[in-house]
């Protein structure tokens, strides 16, 4: 079974632009999560998507936005980029059982100039 | 609000010794933990887990102690081992786990 695929790897963009990070989760998985790291802070829980359907939304302003396809597959969108939204995203795919655990990609590096 | 807290950003250990990783939480709905193992370059793998009915999980080498009372748990690992080193994150959940919170990660260099 192929793994959480992430794309790209890599973006560099500068501020005031918009990006399109995109997730292909392990076949199967229909819950996606996105989070956010960076130095000193962690993973910080972005939103989840099951069933095409935003379930859960951490605390990061509007600019970050997300949505999953009918194939499960998702994107994360961040606009009007600032110089603090570079960090590691990583998105994370899980199966439907309660309390199963998540499968990380390897992330996409942004680095915002 | 950091509902997960890991208050240690880095540990040093001897190759063959033991490795203790600790982790605080606020919340008091949460009751499923886990640890998951993250190396440069790749995204974080899950190591291991306990449910809030019990107080403690083995699976090897890692064990994971749930102190409920105290809001903590920790992970130790015996005898660790160089390929051990990596950044560590406790996270927790609450309710089915679809919402997972991560700690702050604790970087472990194990010498040898």
């Amino acid at each position: 079974k192929a793994g959480v695929t992430q794309t790209p790897r890599y973006l560099i963009k500068t501020r005031g632009q918009q990006v399109t990070l995109s997730c292909s989760p392990i076949s199967g998985h229909r819950s996606v999560s996105w989070y956010q790291q960076t130095p000193g802070q962690g993973l910080q829980f972005l939103f989840e998507y099951f069933s095409e359907t935003q379930r859960n939304k951490g605390n990061f302003p509007g600019r970050f936005s997300g949505r999953q396809f009918s194939n499960s597959r998702s994107e994360m969108n961040v606009s009007t980029l600032e110089l603090g939204d570079s960090a590691l995203y990583l998105c994370a795919s899980r199966g439907q059982s309660t309390n199963e655990k998540l499968f990380f990609g390897s992330g996409t590096q942004l680095s915002v100039l | 609000d950091q509902q997960v807290k890991q208050n240690s950003p880095s540990l040093s250990v001897q190759e063959g010794r033991i490795s203790i990783l600790n982790c605080d939480y606020t919340n008091s709905m949460f009751d499923y933990f886990l640890w998951y193992k993250k190396y440069p370059a790749e995204g974080p793998t899950f190591l291991i887990s306990i449910s809030s009915i019990k107080d403690k999980n083995e699976d090897g080498r890692f064990t994971v102690f749930l102190n409920k009372s105290a809001k903590h748990l920790s992970l130790h690992i015996v005898p660790s081992q160089p390929g051990d080193s990596a950044v560590y994150f406790c996270a927790a959940s609450a309710n089915g786990g679809f919402k997972t919170i991560f700690g702050a990660g604790t970087r472990l260099f194990v010498k040898a």
